[in-house]
């Protein structure tokens, strides 16, 4: 079965850069055109916010929040996505997670598996 | 942006008896792309409806979702020990996608 897991820092540094990766097992990134791959976090006690996602060719779309700060990317040889958010702030921790979007016939996306998460804290 | 707006914010019910949860839109976003996530404590949430109506993969039967436009609903039919977690509505429609605030389904 797809699973999924994040991997990176548990604590990073105010204005520095965030940087997680999510590996991909028992299935490849680059085999099916049905799938985005995703990021999504959660800060303590709260709701989700969607980051963005990336297709196995590097298409990427993402929150027009955070845009200026997100880097998505892939490497299909590794068979990983990564997150690369700049310039973080307290209000930036949160458990990130990485999930497999499910692409509809006209590009929209939700989430079916999703990895256990992470929890990043910005903090000096 | 898209805000979604869940009601009740908490949910006292006891086992067998049956949840409605509501999930309703701040603007319509096309067609019926909203989803439903069940999340436990420090677990990743959980797919259980998308398209408004369709059940994930391996989703029991007495969850059922519905709606169109800006109001959705999901309903569990007979609650069982397992059922009582936070409930998130997503909207893919529209991006950003964005989340509502949850509901939390509690034992009374």
């Amino acid at each position: 079965q797809l699973q999924l897991r994040e991997s990176g820092p548990g604590l990073v540094k105010p204005s520095e850069t965030l940087s997680l990766t999510c590996t991909v097992s028992d299935a490849s990134i680059s085999s099916s055109a049905s799938y985005y791959w995703g990021w999504i976090r959660q800060p303590p006690g709260e709701s989700l916010e969607w980051i963005g996602n990336i297709y196995f060719n590097g298409g990427t779309f993402d929150n027009p929040s955070l845009t200026s700060r997100v880097t998505i990317s892939v490497d299909t040889s590794k068979n990983q996505f990564s997150l690369r958010l700049n310039s973080v702030t307290a209000a930036d921790t949160a458990v990130y997670y990485c999930a497999r979007g499910v692409r509809t016939y006209n590009g929209q996306v939700f989430f079916d598996y999703w990895g256990q998460g992470t929890l990043v804290s910005v903090s000096s | 942006e898209i805000v979604l707006t869940q009601s009740p914010g908490t949910l006292s019910l006891s086992p067998g008896q049956r949840a409605t949860l509501s999930c309703r839109a701040s603007q319509n976003f096309g067609n019926t792309y909203l989803a439903w996530y069940q999340q436990k404590p420090g677990q990743a949430p959980r797919l259980l409806i998308h398209g408004s109506s369709n059940r994930a993969t391996g989703i029991p039967d007495r969850f059922s979702g519905s709606g169109s436009g800006t109001d959705f609903t999901l309903t569990i039919s007979r609650l069982e020990p397992e059922d009582f977690a936070v409930y998130y509505c997503q909207q893919y429609g529209s991006s950003p996608y964005t989340f509502g605030r949850g509901t939390k389904l509690e034992i009374k």
